[in-house]
Formats: structure tokens, sequence, C-alpha cells
């Protein structure tokens, strides 16, 4: 079964700090891994899109790691400030057919405090 | 605005009516996407369109859902019969290709009472 875990469930670090959250998925075969921000009450924003052949891509304070071989994932993000308080997902591409499949874990909820 | 735009923001209906939920992606992205967001739950993935074409339908949780495209831009996902559990936050998103970064509209709360 395709499946997409991410943990923690929830972060809370102080302003400044730094973080790393963790997506493991199963599915297979693989086309790429998104990661997204959704603040509350908003719709998802994209943070980064990586392939099969990337394995880091930065998006100012986020960076993005995948290693396809164990099918994991991390978000890092440097230098927390109190935007960054919100729910970030892991979403996983198939190739299941011509056109691919999306697969969303259920979120990391962070919370940064001042 | 140059965003997705979906309408109604919010629509409370009674169970057993139809609704109907629109969604108006950015000009020129070829692919739409419709998800639902439960209370508490993620994003739960309900079916694609790359143009008018929806290639896989397995995704949404029953036979009362339907969607539809037309023109290669707008789209409504029509919910018959409408339950409780349907209650939750519908978002559309668009991009340019099918493997292109997805702008999410801002979604439509529905609330089945």
């Amino acid at each position: 079964k395709n499946q997409v875990e991410q943990s923690p469930q929830s972060l809370i670090i102080l302003e400044g700090k730094n973080c790393t959250l963790q997506c493991n998925y199963t599915v297979s075969p693989f086309s790429n891994l998104r990661w997204y921000k959704q603040d509350t009450g908003r719709g998802p924003v994209s943070l980064t899109i990586m392939t099969f052949s990337e394995n880091t891509k930065s998006n100012g304070r986020y960076t993005a790691t995948l290693d396809a071989d164990t099918k994991q994932s991390s978000l890092h993000i440097t230098a927390s400030q109190l935007s960054d308080s919100a729910s970030y997902i892991c979403v996983v591409s198939d190739r299941g057919s011509t056109l691919g499949r999306l697969y969303f874990g259920r979120g990391t909820q962070l919370t940064v405090w001042p | 605005g140059a965003g997705v735009s979906q309408s109604p923001s919010n629509k409370v209906t009674e169970k057993g009516k139809d609704v109907e939920l629109r969604c108006d992606p950015i000009s020129g992205h070829t692919a739409l996407y419709w998800y639902r967001q439960s209370l508490g739950q993620g994003l739960e993935f309900l079916i694609y369109f790359q143009g008018n074409s929806a290639p896989d339908k397995s995704g949404l949780p029953s036979d009362r859902f339907s969607a539809e495209r037309t023109g290669g831009s707008v789209s409504t996902l029509t919910i018959q019969r409408t339950q409780q559990e349907d209650s939750a936050v519908y978002l559309c998103a668009s991009s340019l290709a099918l493997t292109d970064t997805q702008y999410f509209g801002p979604g439509t709360r529905l609330t089945v009472l």
C-alpha cells in the first residue's frame, strides 16, 4: 500500500532555532516528492519539488533532502521565525499511470515561540 | 488576480441536498486538482484533470462525487445527496503541467447539517 508517513506529528521550537521534519514513504514507482507549507485556514504553498535524481534542494531558509534508496526525505528549517508556524506536508507522486497520482502525509504541525 | 479562485467560499447545506463547487484555475494551467481536508485530517486527494480528462477517478470517496472540467479551464465538483461526513474544506489547485508547482485556491468550506 502506498503511504506517506511524517514525523513528528507536532513540534514546538523557540524562534531562531533550527529544526528538521521527516517524511518516509512507500510509494512506488516514485516520481517526485513535494513539501508544502499550510498556514491555518489557508491553502498549501509549495516549498520544494524533488525528483529521483535530486538529493537536496533549497528555498531560502528551507532545505529539503531526498534519499530515494531509503525512501526518506527531510525538511530542514534554519533560523526559525514566528511566521514559520504552520503545518508542513509531504506529498509523493507515483508513476503508476501515465499521469501519476499524489499521496499525502498528515503533516507536521510546527509552532515557533518567541 | 492571477491566482486560483474557488466559489463559494462557504456553503451550508442540508443532508440529502446536492452541492456544486467551482474552481477557476490560473490561466494557461493544464493540470487541475481537487482535494478535501476534513477537520484535524491531512489533505485527501480526490481527482485531477489533465486538460479536460480525468484519468484516475479512484480517489473520489463514493459515486455521489463527480467532477468535470470544460474548455481546459473551469472545473466543478458535484456532491449528490450530501452526507454529514462530506463536511470539509474542498481545495482546488492548478499547475502548468503535472510535475510543476501546484498553486492552491482558498478552498470552499462545506458544512452538511
